[in-house]
């Protein structure tokens, strides 16, 4: 099946630190990369959309400055958590479709924990 | 209201036993839907897609009501392996919603 892969898979930073996190597309094209971020117990909060060759469309309430998305190649988002503080602490996941339809099933990376001490 | 609404359970069962899940979602242009598995601290994977018709794998089955705009998972003869979260998500709009989730632990 399709795989999306994610890197680092855990890290931990200071405060005040940014930190990038790879989201790579291993035997697909995408053209749309989804963002989430989830905290303990809770579900999977859509931060943005990452749009190859465009900007990418946030949701309410996540500041496009500290969440900063390169949708670089077709293969390939990152996310930068910028001047991350403890409250940025959570499980980061990525997802794509692996169809060109937008509505087609996704799959998702491993996701990476963020620990900001 | 959440756009997407989901029992967090836990649902209890013993081993064999039968359970379903609902999940409820407010906008009536939603185009498809889903539902997805996610063990602790992994995650979501995909466990089956939600069609009109409803949709039968293995001991999984899913329902869709557009109507009252409801989606259901029946899980028959549920083994400890069964035991995860099960996430409701519905397309709509662009983007994906997840339900909050149901827990499931099956008991030996």
């Amino acid at each position: 099946g399709a795989v999306v892969s994610q890197h680092p898979s855990r890290v931990i930073c200071k405060s005040g630190t940014s930190v990038k996190i790879e989201c790579r597309s291993l035997d697909f094209q995408a053209t749309t990369m989804f963002w989430y971020r989830q905290f303990p117990k809770q579900s999977l909060m859509l931060m943005a959309t990452s749009n190859e060759g465009s900007k990418a469309t946030y949701e309410q309430g996540v500041e496009k400055d500290k969440f900063l998305i390169n949708h670089a190649s077709l293969t390939l988002s990152t996310l930068t958590v910028t001047s991350a503080h403890p409250e940025d602490s959570s499980f980061y996941i990525c997802s794509a479709p692996t169809s060109g339809a937008i509505d087609e099933t996704q799959y998702f990376g491993p996701g990476t924990r963020l620990l900001v001490l | 209201r959440k756009e997407v609404e989901q029992d967090p359970g836990p649902f209890n069962v013993p081993e064999g036993a039968t359970v379903a899940f609902n999940c409820t979602y407010s906008n009536s242009a939603s185009q498809s839907f889903f539902w997805y598995r996610q063990d602790c601290r992994k995650e979501p994977k995909l466990l089956m897609s939600v069609y009109s018709s409803g949709n039968e794998d293995g001991r999984f089955t899913a329902q869709l009501n557009r109507a009252s705009q409801y989606i259901s998972l029946l899980i028959r003869d549920s083994k400890l392996s069964d035991s995860a979260t099960y996430l409701c998500v519905v397309y709509g709009t662009y983007k994906y919603i997840f339900g909050t989730g149901t827990r499931l632990k099956v008991l030996a």
